[in-house]
């Protein structure tokens, strides 16, 4: 696609729900990264792959949260019995193979997440 | 954690005015990147600054680039009420870092007609 297309734009969800937050990058940028920015405060890595391994998962907050990535496009990323912490907007972006640390990173709109 | 700090944390301008903004980090990096982003959605990437180079220009945008103390300006001329944004640096870490960014925690600036 033209840019990187997240969905939903917006999600409300009771606590202890499960969702799924849903990313299409561009095509053929095989690098992915989901990213979480809670109000007022800056981008919190969770999560890159490449291609449909995800090399680096250390920014996982905990085992309620995974992400899966298949045909080296579209992610997903789920969050398991969330809780009212878990609010906050996730971030995807996506770059060629490499590229994003020297030219920069596409971002998608965001999915605001809300638990109530 | 975040490894960038932004400094101020707000930035109120009239039109017109320059609007400067610095972010400071803790590794050595390959790079720095200036983001923009609009009503807390997804960010656009601005600049890049190579970690030899001093000073980048692109429009009405200025960075600068200190590696001995470990911190960066953003700096944009003739501001605009477009430009009322929250900017954030990223940093690409030379070692450890993988193949992520690491951002700042942002610089909310609101330029007034």
């Amino acid at each position: 696609g033209a840019g990187v297309s997240q969905s939903p734009s917006n999600k409300v969800t009771e606590k202890g729900k499960d969702v799924e937050l849903r990313c299409d990058p561009i095509s053929g940028h095989t690098a992915l990264y989901w990213y979480r920015q809670s109000l007022g405060q800056g981008l919190e890595f969770l999560i890159y792959f490449q291609g449909n391994s995800a090399p680096d998962k250390s920014g996982l907050p905990s085992d309620r949260f995974s992400a899966e990535r298949t045909g080296g496009s579209v992610s997903t990323l789920t969050i398991q019995r969330t809780q009212q912490e878990d609010s906050a907007v996730y971030l995807c972006a996506s770059s060629l193979p490499g590229q994003g640390r020297y030219y920069g990173y596409t971002f998608g709109s965001g999915t605001r997440l809300t638990v109530v | 954690s975040q490894q960038g700090e932004e400094d101020p944390q707000a930035l109120s301008i009239q039109e017109g005015e320059n609007a400067t903004m610095n972010c400071s980090y803790k590794t050595s990096i390959n790079n720095l990147q200036w983001y923009r982003q609009n009503s807390g959605r997804g960010l656009v990437h601005l600049i890049l600054i190579r970690s030899n180079e001093r000073e980048k220009h692109s429009g009405r945008l200025r960075v600068t680039l200190d590696t001995s103390k470990k911190s960066s300006s953003l700096l944009i001329t003739a501001s605009r009420a477009a430009d009322t944004a929250s900017y954030f640096c990223a940093t690409d870490a030379l070692t450890g870092g993988g193949n992520k960014l690491t951002f700042g925690t942002g610089t909310q600036l609101k330029v007034e007609l």
